[in-house]
């Protein structure tokens, strides 16, 4: 069965303090790794598409990368604003299905 | 903004009660998807169209109709709302131009008492 596991389910920071969110996956051929950003209150917001391997994709003070197992967004001297949901989903091959994670819930403190 | 509005935004019925949601795109993408988000679940697909009358389901299909008549709007119904169907129900296209990243609407919250 393909699963997605974000880790951790919620993080604190405080503003400035770098830190990483974690997507590990199982499934059988990945055709896409995708992040999302969701506001309370609000629909997902995408943010980047990975498709294999070694690959990076990096905008403003966010970074995400892809492993054989794993994806990591970094975020590099967060601010408030950067408080939201984080949600990573995965596109297997033949389907047009996204199965997603649970989230990891950001907060940073100013 | 991938030009996707959702109505109504908000919806509070009663258990029985039919209920149709609708989802409404302007920029004529062909696929269009219903998803349900729940606390401690993620976002989960109930049903989705790859064209005019030509729809399939999700992982979580049970209780809900759907249709698509027109390229611009994609209709979930929920024949007889139960208190399970209480949830945010969010659409989503992928875009012509990037086929491969769905875009999401802000989505319907519905509330079965």
């Amino acid at each position: 069965e393909d699963q997605v596991t974000q880790s951790p389910e919620a993080l604190r920071l405080q503003e400035g303090e770098s830190s990483s969110l974690n997507c590990s996956y199982t499934v059988s051929g990945l055709r896409g790794l995708f992040w999302y950003r969701q506001d309370p209150g609000k629909g997902p917001e995408f943010l980047f598409t990975l498709y294999s391997a070694g690959e990076e994709k990096e905008k403003e003070r966010l970074k995400a990368t892809l492993t054989k197992k794993e994806s990591f967004l970094h975020i590099t001297a967060p601010k408030p604003e950067d408080s939201a949901t984080y949600l990573c989903a995965v596109r297997v091959g033949g389907s047009e299905k996204l199965v997603f994670g649970k989230g990891t819930k950001l907060t940073v403190n100013p | 903004d991938a030009g996707i509005t959702q109505s109504p935004r908000h919806k509070v019925t009663e258990t029985g009660t039919p209920v149709t949601l609708r989802c409404h795109q302007t920029e004529n993408h062909r696929y269009m998807y219903w998803y349900r988000q729940d606390p401690g679940h993620g976002l989960r697909l109930i049903h989705y169209s790859y064209g005019v009358k030509d729809t399939d389901k999700g992982e979580v299909s049970d209780g809900y109709s759907v249709s698509r008549s027109k390229t611009e709007d994609f209709l979930l119904t929920l024949e007889s709302a139960t208190s399970s169907q209480t949830s945010v129900y969010f659409c989503a296209i992928t875009s012509s131009r990037n086929q491969e990243t769905q875009y999401f609407g802000p989505g319907t919250r519905l509330l079965v008492l």
